[in-house]
């Protein structure tokens, strides 16, 4: 069954760096998300990518954000400069139609010191 | 905007029945799905509703009143594999783009 694969697995970065989190939806899927969880808390919504743009993104999701899909297959979130506070794991999801299951990714664990 | 209220915690026993409810408040509604995820692990999908009534999958049923803004997700047959969370997600009408997602609930099992 195909899968939403997410790189690397665990990212650890000094504050005030940059970071780019990866991640490989499902080829024919057409809508990509990107979703937070700190730990033990909720799912919570960062944005969303369709048609080759944000179509829609959180109060989360400020201006030290940033979303791209540089090709066909990969779909990247980078942080420009990183705070204590987004220390959290980055869900990427993808689905064939919006109300269709969200698929996730893995997760990428990132940790700010 | 939107809320979704779930219980933090549930506990039961292994074999019985449990029922995790969610309540939500949207400008628009579309369909509530309900999401599963253990420690450590990804959400995965369970079940959706976007129609009143119940949907039924294995041991696993979940149930819709749009008129109520609630829903509630049944586990039957309670296994030790099921002690996980469990989130409700709203996906708002017109705005499919964006799936927001309860606080979850967390389902103890004892044996």
């Amino acid at each position: 069954e195909p899968e939403v694969t997410q790189t690397p697995s665990h990212q650890v970065t000094q504050m005030g760096q940059e970071v780019i989190l990866r991640c490989v939806p499902i080829s024919n899927h057409l809508y990509f998300y990107w979703y937070r969880q700190i730990l033990g808390q909720k799912v919570e919504f960062l944005v969303s990518f369709y048609n080759n743009e944000i179509s829609e993104k959180s109060e989360i999701f400020d201006d030290q954000f940033s979303v791209e899909r540089p090709d066909g297959s990969n779909f990247t979130l980078k942080i420009r400069s990183t705070k204590l506070e987004d220390s959290a794991m980055y869900f990427c999801a993808s689905t064939g139609t919006g109300n269709s299951p969200l698929h996730f990714g893995n997760g990428t664990r990132l940790t700010v010191t | 905007g939107q809320s979704l209220e779930q219980p933090s915690e549930v506990t039961a026993v292994e074999g019985a029945i449990v029922q995790m409810n969610c309540t939500y408040q949207t400008s628009g509604f579309y369909g509530l799905s309900w999401y599963q995820q253990h420690d450590g692990g990804a959400p995965t999908f369970l079940s959706y509703n976007a129609l009143d009534g119940l949907e039924e999958t294995g041991r696993f049923s979940s149930f819709l009143s749009r008129s109520d803004s609630y829903g509630y997700l049944l586990l039957q047959e309670l296994q030790m594999k099921d002690s996980a969370s469990y989130f409700c997600a709203v996906i708002e009408r017109n705005r499919d783009d964006k799936i927001i997602f309860g606080k979850g609930t967390r389902l103890h099992i004892l044996p």
